[in-house]
């Protein structure tokens, strides 16, 4: 059974720092992992899909990595901003099977 | 991207009722959609794959009874938590995907906040 972590489960940063959020799972026979952002008591809004067979995906200043054979993605985040403030989880699918991680909660003070 | 949306988005209902969720892709047709549901502080976690025109596929440990699930037309489904109690609280939200435009993204509702008192 996949198992999803994500580390670390809260950070907060000051703005303009760059910043990494990781994940990591159990079985590397995936299909795709996808990073999401959630605010608060809201909806998952899709940040970057990665397919199995690719190595990064970038969007702006996002910029995710995958890792398959050690089992890691890492999210990172260029000059952070008050506006990235939220909660930030990876999600891994296993032939249609998603399982998430239990998410970062990211704070940029202004 | 695509847009689902889901109604409502916060309830508030007495013990023993029922409440209905609905969630709909505004701009594609989805024949799957997926139901999730979040306690706080915790992960996303998978209750059952709808399916139109179809039964739907529940995760184990889900009640198939509990939280009925329709999946009448391409573009709705609906989840029904019934004889709701005080531990099925929670933030429940569906997703789908538009294979046409969006490959294997997951497009995700905005989400239901259900409180049982």
């Amino acid at each position: 059974k996949q198992e999803v972590t994500q580390i670390p489960a809260a950070l907060s940063v000051p703005e303009g720092e760059n910043l990494v959020l990781n994940c990591s799972f159990t079985d590397s026979a995936i299909y795709n992992l996808q990073w999401f952002r959630q605010d608060p008591g809201k909806g998952l809004t899709s940040l970057l899909l990665i397919q199995s067979s690719q190595r990064e995906q970038t969007s702006g200043r996002l910029n995710a990595s995958l890792d398959k054979s050690s089992g890691r993605s890492t999210l990172y985040i260029a000059a952070s901003q008050p506006g990235d403030s939220a909660t930030y989880l990876c999600a891994v699918n296993n032939n249609n099977d998603m399982r998430f991680g239990a998410g970062t909660r990211l704070t940029v003070k202004p | 991207g695509a847009v689902v949306s889901q109604h409502p988005s916060r309830v508030i209902c007495k013990s023993g009722t029922s409440v209905k969720i609905e969630c709909r892709s505004l701009d594609f047709q989805a024949t799957t959609m997926f139901w999730y549901r979040q306690f706080p502080k915790q992960s996303l976690m998978l209750m059952a794959t709808s399916n139109e025109g179809s039964k739907a596929t529940y995760e184990q440990g889900v009640e198939k009874d509990k939280f009925l699930i329709n999946h009448a037309s391409l573009t709705l489904s609906t989840l029904t938590v019934t004889s709701a109690h005080p531990e099925d609280s929670s933030f429940y939200i569906c997703s789908a995907r538009d294979l046409i435009r969006g490959g294997e993204k997951l497009f995700f509702g905005s989400g239901t906040q259900l409180s049982v008192l």
